[in-house]
């Protein structure tokens, strides 16, 4: 069974900072990877999808890997600031069960 | 676009009440999930459909739960009777095809049964 792991589970930071959020899976049989936004009382922002196939992707102040032979992604956010604050969740599609597994997330505050 | 609509948005109920939650996906998708999210177990998959079918419904606790697909804007998620244990926030996503595309959120449903 898929486990997602983030670390770490909470981070602060103060503004202008670069930082990098884990995020380990368990099978590296995946079809891909996806990173969310959550707000506080609200939904899931997609942020970035990466495929199997594909190294990293990028949008914006974001950039995330992905090194499928070793279970790790990361997400890499540049400059950070206090409208980052959020908690970014990680989500592994497995080939056979085309549903995500989400890791626990890590609560992300930029102080300014 | 309006993107996945859920309600109601909040709902409160006493326990061994029936409990309905409502989602329409985006227009063309074809795939629809629901979700789970607790503090305890984080986000969890309890079933999905695609093309209105359910593939796997591994996820749904107990047979208190079930969910039903009549056409591709509509989907329910039912708990009959309700217990204290499934308060939670239930999402709803949707997807143009079942993979390797991003999955798009509802906003939720928070469900606490008193």
């Amino acid at each position: 069974k898929q486990e997602v792991t983030q670390i770490p589970a909470a981070l602060s930071v103060p503004e202008g900072e670069n930082l990098v959020l884990n995020c380990s899976f368990t099978d590296s049989a995946i079809y891909n990877l996806q990173w969310f936004r959550q707000d506080p009382g609200k939904g899931l922002t997609s942020l970035l999808l990466i495929q199997s196939s594909q190294r990293e992707q990028t949008s914006g102040r974001l950039n995330a890997s992905l090194d499928k032979s070793s279970g790790r992604s990361t997400l890499y956010i540049a400059a950070s600031q206090p409208g980052d604050s959020a908690t970014y969740l990680c989500a592994v599609m497995d080939t056979g069960r085309r549903a995500l597994t989400f890791g626990s997330g890590t609560r992300l505050q930029v102080q300014p | 676009d309006a993107g996945v609509i859920q309600s109601p948005r909040h709902e409160v109920t006493e326990m061994g009440q029936e409990v309905t939650l409502r989602c329409k996906p985006i227009s063309g998708h074809n795939s629809l999930f629901w979700y789970r999210q607790t503090m305890m177990r984080g986000l969890e998959l309890l079933i999905y459909f695609n093309n209105n079918v359910p593939i796997d419904d591994s996820g749904m606790p107990e047979d208190r739960f079930s969910a039903k697909m009549p056409n591709a804007s509509f989907s329910t998620l039912k708990i009959q009777p309700s217990e204290p244990r499934d308060s939670a926030v239930y999402f709803c996503a949707s997807s143009p095809v079942l993979a390797g595309v991003e999955q798009y959120f509802g906003p939720g449903t928070r469900l606490t049964v008193t």
